[in-house]
């Protein structure tokens, strides 16, 4: 176990399900990620929370939306899904989003989202 | 626009084989330069670089960064099976997050 918990591992969906995703770290860091890895593509970024509050927003479409409601807990809700949005999930955290210490990011183990 | 080229993208290797794989780069006001091992799903962190020059060293893994060429090497020594994985590279300039290469896919042959 890395310290970052993501809930559920699998998820299939349909297109008109709404659905969350969960992450929790036990480390102390103040900021928190989310990434999507498709196959065959680079990790992108999604979101980032520093200290609850939004830093960045990846150009994300609306249909998914995070909600950080303290700097342990990291929400992605899932609504109206295209089988494009089929993916893994990773959450990640790190001491500060401008300069995360000598580790990096600490990464969960992702949910697997399957769109059908 | 920050781009991180890995290569090769895949390779296979028997056990016992030394391997170097790739990481350039193309960042503005660059600040250090993470390498990451993924075997199922979450990445675990091996080495972060800041200095050219420097190698960091963990048993059989070493990697070296070169600022002025915007490179980094992992090199990995006498694999096992158990080296196989998807090696990540990600590069994170000051005031940003970290972009991440498409990575090298590992596979280790006994």
């Amino acid at each position: 176990e890395t310290g970052v918990t993501q809930t559920p591992r699998h998820l299939v969906m349909g297109m008109t399900n709404k659905k969350s995703l969960k992450c929790e770290q036990h480390l102390g860091h103040n900021a928190m990620y989310w990434y999507k890895q498709s196959a065959k593509k680079p990790l992108e970024l999604m979101f980032v929370y520093n200290f609850k509050e939004q830093t960045e927003n990846n150009s994300v479409p609306s249909r998914f939306s995070p909600e950080c409601p303290n700097s342990s807990h990291l929400f992605l809700h899932l609504h109206t899904l295209q089988p494009e949005d089929s993916a893994l999930y990773l959450c990640a955290s790190s001491q500060d989003w401008t300069a995360p210490d000598g580790r990096g990011y600490t990464f969960g183990s992702g949910t697997r989202l399957t769109v059908v | 626009e920050d781009k991180v080229v890995q290569s090769p993208l895949s390779l296979v290797v028997h056990e016992g084989d030394t391997v170097t794989l790739n990481c350039s780069y193309e960042v503005t006001n660059f600040r250090s330069l993470l390498w990451y091992k993924q075997e199922k799903k979450a990445p675990t962190f091996l080495f972060m670089l800041t200095s050219s020059g420097i190698e960091k060293k963990s048993g059989r893994l070493s990697s070296i960064l070169d600022k002025k060429e915007l490179f980094s090497i992992l090199n990995i020594t006498a694999t096992q099976t158990g080296d196989s994985a998807v090696y990540l590279c990600a590069v994170g300039n000051y005031g940003q997050n970290f972009v991440f290469g498409p990575g090298t896919r590992l596979s280790v042959l006994p």
